[in-house]
C-alpha cells in the first residue's frame, strides 16, 4: 500500500515568508509526528496527533510554529515568518494508535530559507 | 529528560568487515529501544527494535541487545555489505502522556566499500 507522503519535497523561501508543510499518512494510522532534522543533527520531535486528542505540542521550538490535523487524515505544519535557522528537513512519520507501534516515515521536505 | 548518545561517525569498513555502531540512552524506567536506517534518496526506515531488558532485535543480518545494567543498545553485523552503507539512527521511545514520542541519536554514516 501507499506509504507516508509529504509535499513539497524541497522548498526555498525567502526569510521573514510564511510557509506551510504537508504529510498525508498511511490510511488507517491515528497517529502522526513531525519532526526536524538539521544539518548533521538527530531528528528533533516537534508535535504528536493521536485521534481526536489535544495534541503533545511540547517540541514545537516558537510560537511562530503550528499544525493542524483533520481527523485522521492529513497534516499541515505551518511556520511563520521563517528564519535561516528554520532550515532543515521536516520529517512526518504515522503508526497505528498508542504503544510501541513502529513509526513509519515520509521522504521529507527540504526547507531552505534564503 | 530522555536521550540518546551514539558513536561519531563516519565510519568506512571494507566488504565482510565486522560492524558495531555504539548507543547509550539516559531514559527513566523502561524505554524501547529502535535502530532506524537511512539509505541514500530514501526515507527512514525501521531497521530492529527491542521492548524490554535483554531483548534482542535481529534484521538484515543486524542485531542489537537491550542491555538495561549497560544502558547500551549496540548495533553489530558480522559480515557488511556495499548495500549496508547508509545512515544509522539509534532511538528510544518512552510513552509521557499518551504521546510515544521518538528521541533519536545524531546518526553515524556507515559508508562500506568493495
Amino acid at each position: 500500500g501507499a506509504g507516508v507522503s509529504q509535499s513539497p519535497s524541497n522548498k526555498v523561501t525567502e526569510k521573514g515568508k510564511d510557509v506551510e508543510l504537508r504529510c498525508d499518512p498511511i490510511s488507517g494510522h491515528t497517529a502522526l509526528y513531525w519532526y526536524r532534522q538539521r544539518l548533521g543533527q538527530g531528528l528533533e520531535f516537534l508535535i504528536y496527533f493521536q485521534g481526536n486528542s489535544a495534541p503533545d505540542k511540547s517540541g514545537l521550538p516558537s510560537d511562530r510554529f503550528s499544525a493542524e490535523r483533520t481527523g485522521e487524515s492529513v497534516s499541515t505544519l505551518t511556520i511563520q515568518r521563517t528564519q535561516q535557522e528554520d532550515s532543515a528537513v521536516y520529517l512526518c512519520a504515522s503508526s497505528y494508535g498508542t504503544g510501541v507501534h513502529e513509526q513509519y516515515f515520509g521522504p521529507g521536505t527540504r526547507l531552505t530559507v534564503t | 529528560g530522555n536521550s540518546v548518545t551514539q558513536m561519531e561517525g563516519p565510519v568506512t569498513l571494507s566488504e565482510e568487515a565486522f560492524l558495531t555502531i555504539n548507543c547509550t540512552y539516559t531514559a527513566t524506567g523502561y524505554p524501547s529501544l529502535f535502530w532506524y536506517v537511512q539509505y541514500p534518496g530514501e526515507g527512514l526506515q525501521l531497521l530492529l527494535k527491542a521492548t524490554k531488558a535483554d531483548d534482542k532485535g535481529s534484521n538484515k543480518g543486524f542485531e542489537a541487545t537491550y542491555r538495561k545494567e549497560t544502558t547500551s543498545f549496540h548495533l553489530e553485523k558480522g559480515s557488511v555489505q556495499v548495500s549496508d552503507s547508509a545512515v544509522y539512527f539509534c532511538a528510544l521511545s518512552r510513552t509521557q502522556g499518551g504521546s510515544e514520542k521518538l528521541v533519536f541519536g545524531k546518526g553515524t554514516k556507515l559508508t562500506v566499500n568493495p
